[in-house]
């Protein structure tokens, strides 16, 4: 069945450094991605999604390209901000329903 | 505009209980789905209901059902609590089900059971 895996956290980064959390699934067909955050607290938010091979979702300084060739979904942002401190869910859509990774929880140090 | 909302916001109760959790979704939605989230892990899926009906089911036993009124509101019952059933209880609103509609999810609803 379908199934998304994503790297296990915490990842922590100082200020302003790179970020990368990779995300990989697998599908039959063709599903639509999506990564999503939770701030502490709080619900779900949809961060930004891709619904075919090759576009690329943004969202807040976040980009995310669906690769269908390495059946692939990594989030990266250039410059991360204390305020990027969440936990962060890559999620797939096949029949309607949404399956999700377990989750990367981020701290960003100032 | 409101957003999805839940109640209640924590609740507690032991084995064997049932328990009713309820969700209004965001205006303008008619679809609501609900998920069930373990602590440290992501959100699995329930179910979700569209048009008063149930549409689809993850894999969950019946002691989950749900409901969904003419107002588009959803309730989630779960029947004959284990301890296992303690978790963060999201539900999540729609237009619609196509699967690359963007749902919008409440804060939830964090049940224990002891």
């Amino acid at each position: 069945g379908n199934s998304v895996t994503q790297m296990e956290g915490p990842v922590t980064l100082s200020e302003e450094a790179f970020l990368t959390i990779n995300c990989t699934y697998t599908a039959t067909g063709y599903p639509s991605l999506f990564w999503y955050v939770q701030y502490p607290g709080e619900g779900l938010q949809l961060l930004l999604k891709a619904t075919k091979a090759d576009d690329k979702g943004s969202n807040k300084g976040f980009e995310a390209t669906y690769r269908k060739e390495t059946t692939s979904f990594h989030l990266e942002k250039g410059s991360v901000q204390v305020s990027d401190s969440a936990v962060y869910f890559c999620a797939l859509t096949g029949s309607d329903k949404i399956i999700f990774g377990k989750g990367t929880r981020l701290h960003i140090l100032p | 505009d409101a957003g999805v909302t839940q109640s209640p916001t924590h609740l507690i109760k032991t084995r064997g209980q049932q328990v009713t959790l309820r969700c209004s979704p965001k205006s303008g939605h008619d679809t609501v789905s609900w998920y069930q989230q373990a602590l440290g892990q992501g959100p699995q899926f329930i179910f979700q209901y569209y048009e008063e009906e149930e549409r689809q089911r993850g894999n969950f036993p019946d002691r989950f059902s749900g409901h969904q009124f003419p107002n588009y509101s959803s309730e989630l019952n779960v029947n004959a609590l284990l301890l296992g059933d303690s978790a963060l209880y999201l539900c999540a609103s729609s237009l619609g089900q196509l699967r690359y509609n963007e749902q919008f999810f409440g804060p939830g609803t964090r049940l224990t059971v002891l």
